[in-house]
């Protein structure tokens, strides 16, 4: 089955305790992304990669660092998450860039206290 | 960089009635636009995109929306609610071309609710 997998999903830690969210695509897609979803504010882009070892920053990037060595994974990690940084995350891949279509994953709940 | 405005965080219709869910963006380059739904604990689903062949998209659903470059407008519709279509829907751009073509800006979501 054609999926997007996030883990963990649901996420509670502590202020400054590094911390991975993996993204894993079975699609071959070259474009994968990852945004956050804040009450009223939508979805952000954090950093997106348009293909293997090629990584660029969105719109909100503080904070986070990703790489890109396989095409399949795209990790986002917080070095030194902080409670702003409590929110829900997805990741998501196309074949195309953003001319095809995005396919996201579950999402995944972090919680920093 | 693009902003998308969604008019209404909230819309509400009857079963039956038409559906009309506003985004205006930004950029006066026509980009990739395109409409997605969230229903509630998952992640988004493609209803439809606009990628300059045709201003009028048609998508999932039942779904419908028109590029207007003069308003820069891309408003989502649906001439029939159903019960169904009660989710959270996000209009999206893209800016298309050049250095930042793997960017992508959305709105801030409407979320429709649809009474029997």
């Amino acid at each position: 089955e054609a999926q997007v997998t996030q883990n963990p999903r649901y996420l509670i830690t502590v202020t400054g305790k590094k911390l991975t969210v993996t993204c894993s695509q079975n699609m071959n897609h070259e474009y994968m992304s990852w945004y956050r979803q804040d009450p009223g504010l939508g979805l952000r882009q954090i950093y997106y990669s348009m293909n293997v070892e090629v990584t660029d920053k969105g719109d909100v990037p503080e904070g986070y660092k990703v790489s890109r060595k396989e095409k399949r994974n795209f990790p986002l990690i917080l070095e030194s998450p902080s409670p702003n940084q409590t929110s829900l995350y997805f990741c998501a891949s196309s074949l195309e860039g953003l001319a095809g279509e995005l396919f996201f994953g579950e999402g995944s709940r972090l919680t920093v206290l | 960089a693009q902003s998308v405005t969604q008019l209404g965080s909230h819309v509400s219709v009857s079963e039956g009635a038409l559906v009309l869910l506003r985004c205006n963006y930004s950029s006066s380059v026509p980009p990739y636009l395109f409409w997605y739904v969230q229903y509630p604990n998952q992640g988004l689903q493609l209803l439809l995109k606009y990628t300059s062949a045709a201003t009028l998209v048609k998508g999932i659903n039942g779904f419908e929306a028109e590029f207007k470059k003069s308003e820069t407008s891309f408003h989502l519709t649906k001439p029939s609610a159903h019960m169904s279509d009660a989710a959270e829907y996000f209009c999206a751009v893209s800016e298309g071309r050049g250095s930042t073509l793997g960017r992508l800006y959305f709105g801030r979501g409407t979320q429709l609710t649809v009474w029997p």
